[in-house]
């Protein structure tokens, strides 16, 4: 399974955006890029799911380069209560499309 | 929609004792996943049903762990006995199939003493 790499934590202010990168060098051919938003006490939430190019909806957007072995989870103007751990994760149909492999996250922290 | 509903949202024992938790998926959801969510860590998937077979358990603690599906509806997930490493928040979750998104329930807090 494609290991992922994301920063500990980051901070930010309310109303700005907020890049989130996720590091996949070694993302299979048919595998997805998804991301999972966490707060505390509660279970992940699904944000967004893509496999190459861009997708957006309305929570976020996420950007994939060609070469997919990078994505970039972008969240416009950022409120407080986006504040929690973002989760980037790789699968598809020949890795276990649904044995996602949870890493620690990145700790995303808005101040007013 | 109602979501994945999980009982008890805590609990505390003593080491050595057993527990167990109850997880209700989403109706008509045929995949069901229990997960180990360590302080601090990602989640972490311990066993995996597709109605009311098991797809994946390699992560399974298996001298001690134990889940069952059965109907393909509801899950239970049972520790005996309980060690003080196994503290941790234990979450259903459940998906329609062969598709990658997952809905989490609140979890279970475990504490072992």
């Amino acid at each position: 399974l494609a290991k992922t790499t994301q920063p500990i934590s980051m901070d930010s202010y309310e109303g700005q955006e907020v890049n989130i990168t996720c590091s996949h060098n070694n993302i299979a051919t048919n595998d997805y890029i998804t991301w999972y938003q966490q707060f505390p006490s509660q279970g992940p939430r699904f944000i967004i799911q893509g496999y190459k190019t861009k997708v957006t909806n309305e929570v976020a957007s996420l950007f994939i380069p060609a070469d997919r072995k990078s994505s970039t989870l972008s969240l416009p103007r950022v409120s407080l209560s986006d504040t929690a751990v973002y989760y980037c994760l790789v699968g598809g149909p020949n890795t276990g499309f649904q044995k996602l492999v949870f890493g620690t996250g990145t700790r995303l922290l808005v101040s007013p | 929609e109602a979501g994945v509903a999980q009982s008890p949202r805590y609990k505390i024992i003593e080491k050595r004792q057993s527990v167990a938790f109850w997880c209700n998926p989403i109706s008509g959801h045929a995949t069901l996943y229990w997960y180990q969510q360590i302080l601090g860590q990602g989640p972490k998937l311990l066993i995996q049903f597709q109605n009311n077979g098991v797809v994946d358990d390699s992560q399974l603690p298996k001298d001690r762990f134990s889940a069952e599906r059965l109907k393909g509806v509801d899950s239970t997930l049972k520790i005996q006995p309980a060690k003080l490493e196994d503290s941790a928040v234990y979450l259903c979750a459940s998906s329609p199939g062969l598709q990658n998104e997952q809905f989490f329930g609140p979890g279970t807090r475990l504490t072992v003493l």
